[in-house]
């Protein structure tokens, strides 16, 4: 078990492209959440899945950004018409979930993403 | 809503000495958890040590205690014996009960760990 994977580490966008990144949280998993982290600040919550289903979204997550779980395994982030505002850490992050909300979450290295 | 606060941007510490980091959080709720993660340069966010609300006795892990007021509502991490390999951000997190929950950070402490 390599722990949460993201992909890529870093990306370096023109203003107005669209970027997707990639999670595989650890096997069997069925928890994952999305996170995003600008300079200075803690990471802010943007959404998270139960196996397949996306059951919550922040206010943070606007119409030009979409996640998806399709089978309940690894996760993408699409973020259309990037803006500069944008450019942050994209964290992603899984647990297993076992009916406790003491149950530890990990975190994955992040996706760095800068908008020119 | 709950926030978390850390008012301390940056710390630092001297090799084998004892540093501590303040946090404190804000709540309505009785039972919740409370977390801290520490960040090194490689952005990888590891969890250091984590204290139930409901529980009295003090979480320690190794090196690493924390000191939980719950009628203060401050959690403070204290690190005994610093090492180089500290040197982090530090966050601390809130959590609700329930399994519908995600964490909820700070601003976190950037800690210096000199010679």
């Amino acid at each position: 078990d390599t722990g949460v994977s993201q992909d890529p580490r870093h990306k370096i966008t023109k203003r107005g492209q669209n970027v997707t990144f990639r999670c595989d949280p650890i096997s069997e998993h069925n928890r994952l959440y999305w996170y995003r982290q600008t300079l200075g600040q803690g990471p802010e919550f943007l959404t998270y899945f139960q196996n397949e289903a996306q059951l919550e979204k922040s206010r943070l997550l606007s119409d030009r950004f979409s996640a998806e779980r399709p089978k309940g395994s690894f996760s993408t982030l699409e973020i259309q018409r990037t803006e500069q505002g944008d450019s942050a850490m994209y964290l992603c992050a899984s647990s297993l979930v076992s009916g406790t909300a003491g149950n530890t979450i990990y975190f994955g290295e992040g996706s760095w993403l800068t908008v020119v | 809503a709950q926030t978390v606060t850390q008012s301390q941007p940056e710390m630092s510490v001297q090799e084998a000495e004892t540093v501590t980091l303040s946090c404190t959080y804000d709540t309505s709720e009785s039972d919740y958890y409370l977390f801290w993660y520490k960040q090194p340069p490689s952005r990888q966010m590891i969890l250091v040590i984590r204290q139930e609300a409901y529980k009295q006795q003090n979480a320690t892990e190794n090196r690493f205690s924390v000191n939980f007021q719950k009628a203060a509502k401050s959690f403070s991490l204290k690190i005994s014996d610093s090492q180089l390999g500290d040197a982090a951000m530090y966050f601390c997190a809130y959590r609700s009960p329930g399994t519908a929950s995600k964490l909820t950070f700070g601003t976190g402490t950037r800690l210096q760990v000199t010679l």
